[in-house]
């Protein structure tokens, strides 16, 4: 079983930049999530999708935030324009919608951001 | 707004030595408490799903029960590999998780 892959794990950019990141999912899952993580916090939801469609967004998730999910597989954040607070692991995760019951939430090990 | 409380935020152990962690939590109907395990520089790591009061789960030597306020994860006769941030996570409606801060649990020889 393959887990969540995610790509690049780290990533230095400077203020201003745009940047791009990649999560594949596990492969049976319907259902994608990405979170941001700061140290010492747990992570923070940012948005969710069900197949390719997008269903829900934090209110953390500014305009500057993109998400995808072509075709219902791997899916791609963009951050246009990035800042010093964008700074932080941002995170993948994946589940299979089964029965209406909540499942587990399978995690990638993140994409860590650095803005100099 | 969900809230999820997590304490001691750090624990130091020595190895054999069993301890308790706690998650209080405020959620307008609790579908799902999960427990995740994170090391340094990794996402979390799925342990255990708790979905109703009296509700308890095992895995080596952790054990997770669950009241209508709170959850604990009980560390039996830890080991070093042991050593890492426990986080806790509820969920209450169809998607979201809401995370607490961790403990983070160390555990010497």
């Amino acid at each position: 079983d393959t887990g969540v892959s995610q790509d690049p794990r780290h990533k230095i950019t400077k203020r201003g930049q745009n940047v791009t990141f990649r999560c594949d999912p596990i492969s049976e899952h319907n259902r994608l999530y990405w979170y941001r993580q700061t140290l010492g916090q747990g992570p923070e939801f940012l948005t969710y999708f069900q197949n390719e469609a997008q269903l829900e967004k934090s209110r953390l998730l500014s305009d500057r935030f993109s998400a995808e999910r072509p075709k219902g597989s791997f899916s791609t954040l963009e951050i246009q324009r990035t800042e010093q607070g964008d700074s932080a692991m941002y995170l993948c995760a994946s589940s299979l919608d089964y029965r209406g019951q909540a499942q587990p939430q399978h995690f990638g090990d993140g994409t860590r951001l650095s803005i100099l | 707004e969900d809230q999820v409380t997590q304490s001691p935020e750090a624990l130091r152990l020595q190895e054999g030595e069993s301890s308790s962690l706690n998650c209080s939590y405020t959620v307008s109907g609790l579908r799902g408490l999960f427990w995740y395990r994170q090391d340094p520089g990794k996402g979390p790591e799925f342990l255990f799903t708790l979905y109703s009061a009296g509700e308890e789960k095992e895995k080596e030597r952790l054990k997770a029960t669950l009241t209508k306020k709170e959850s604990f994860l009980h560390i039996t006769a830890p080991k070093p590999e042991d050593s890492a941030t426990y986080l806790c996570a509820v969920q209450a409606n169809d998607y979201k998780l809401s995370f607490g801060a961790g403990t983070t649990v160390t555990v010497r020889a």
